[in-house]
């Protein structure tokens, strides 16, 4: 059985990076790629990127300049740092698996089919 | 950014209710559409992915259509269970998801 567990601080500083670790247990690392996600409470869902098995991610735009992902297959983990949280980057972070179509032209079109629970971090003096 | 907006934002319904909810793209993703359900205090639940192929173990009174900018997911006998928060979410373009739909008790 698939298991996704985020660990990490709950409570980061403005202007300080948030680091965050997600164990996998259950399945090879190396066969599948990797999300991080969050959700601010009572709001919806935010992608904030995508890592392959080999490290290579797919950041979104809009947090591009602040994150940073890795993997360490050999340790059944990967990993975020967020740099210069505000207020606005207090969430409820998921990581999940993800899961791939394949479109005609051979493309991988990736999805999350399994998430973690989550782990709440909260940005604060 | 590909934009996704579900209608309605909230849906009052009853037990045996069949229900539909709408995603439309802000543009052409094919039928990299998936469905998930979102419960109080959990993790979202994959439903549905490429648009209609509904994943396994998922009950077969979920289902879900469309392919292009416009998307449904019905629910076609509401059961208790199905009370909850619903997310589409396109994976043809980076990642973005609907705003969410609130299926509530009537």
């Amino acid at each position: 059985q698939v298991q996704l567990q985020e660990s990490g601080p709950g409570l980061v500083k403005p202007s300080e990076t948030l680091s965050l670790t997600c164990s996998v247990s259950g399945v090879s690392m190396n066969r599948y790629s990797w999300f991080w996600l969050r959700q601010p409470a009572g709001k919806g869902l935010e992608c904030i990127g995508h890592i392959s098995s080999s490290g290579t991610t797919n950041l979104n735009p809009s947090l591009k300049s602040r994150v940073t992902m890795s993997v360490d297959t050999s340790k059944n983990q990967f990993s975020m740092r967020l740099t210069s949280v505000t207020a606005a980057d207090t969430a409820l972070y998921y990581c999940a698996r993800a899961q791939w179509d394949l479109s005609v032209d051979l493309t991988n079109f990736y999805y999350t089919d399994v998430w973690g629970t989550g782990t709440t971090v909260t940005v604060s003096s | 950014d590909i934009q996704m907006t579900q209608s309605p934002s909230t849906l009052s319904a009853s037990v045996g209710d069949r229900v539909t909810i709408t995603c439309r793209a802000s543009q052409n993703i094919g039928r990299w559409l998936a469905w998930y359900q979102q419960k109080p205090g959990k993790a979202p639940n994959l439903l549905i992915y490429k648009a209609s192929s509904l994943e396994s173990g998922v009950p077969s009174r979920f289902s879900g259509s469309g392919s292009g900018t416009e998307f449904t997911l019905t629910i076609s006998s509401l059961q208790p269970d199905d009370f909850a928060t619903y997310y589409c979410h396109q994976y043809n373009t980076f990642w973005t998801f609907g705003q969410g739909t609130k299926v509530e008790i009537k």
